[in-house]
């Protein structure tokens, strides 16, 4: 069936380091892949999204990648800092199902001083 | 985004018993979601709930467990009926970005049966 999933379930970096956080998704139909970050207790918050025609988008630190022809998705933090330890979920939206989405299993990343 | 806060924030029940959510939305919005997160795992998406309608279940979801209102346009209850220790999870409404783009998230009710 359509899922999305992530290659791998934690990630250890340095301070200061660059992430790469990686994300398969096999439904092609998606209008949208969104990042959410959820600290410890809170809810998800979001990111950065992505439309599905467009294959980069950059924001602040973060920059999230599409390459639709091999279906992955990643999001990538420069200079990553302490207060980027959490988990990490993509998500795809499909707007004309009603906009529900499917969330990822999550990659924690965890940040070395 | 919208603000979005939830009560109560945690809970602990005994099984057998039924706990009420509550979402509350700082603007007007046509649709809310509501998403269960078991213990270390990811979101799954319970129902989607409509002002003026029924809410709208996803595939192994049922009204008679998770009874849903929308009484108005910033507020909805879900509750979770006749609980048992598997229902322990964290539970979160979501409400749409302006263009539907993406969602924003409350900050959960963590619930734990006992």
């Amino acid at each position: 069936g359509e899922s999305v999933g992530l290659h791998l379930p934690t990630l250890s970096v340095q301070e200061g380091d660059n992430s790469i956080i990686n994300c398969a998704y096999s439904n092609s139909a998606s209008d949208y892949f969104i990042w959410y970050k959820q600290e410890s207790g809170k809810g998800p918050q979001f990111i950065i999204d992505i439309r599905s025609n467009m294959d980069k988008r950059q924001g602040q630190r973060v920059t999230v990648l599409l390459n639709k022809t091999v279906k992955h998705l990643s999001l990538q933090i420069a200079a990553t800092q302490p207060g980027d330890s959490a988990v990490y979920f993509c998500a795809e939206n499909k707007i004309l199902s009603g906009s529900r989405l499917t969330f990822g299993e999550g990659t924690q990343l965890t940040v070395n001083p | 985004s919208a603000v979005i806060s939830q009560k109560p924030s945690r809970d602990i029940c005994q099984r057998g018993t039924s706990l009420t959510i509550q979402c509350q939305v700082d603007s007007q919005v046509t649709m809310m979601f509501w998403y269960r997160q078991q213990p270390g795992q990811s979101l799954t998406l319970i129902a989607t709930a409509n002002q003026g309608s029924e809410a709208t279940y996803e595939s192994g979801f049922v009204i008679d467990k998770f009874p849903i209102s929308r009484p108005n346009l910033t507020f909805s209850t879900l509750t979770v009926s006749n609980m048992s220790p598997e229902d322990s999870s964290i539970y979160l409404c979501s409400v749409p970005g302006a263009r539907w783009e993406t969602q924003y998230f409350g900050p959960g009710t963590r619930l734990l049966v006992l």
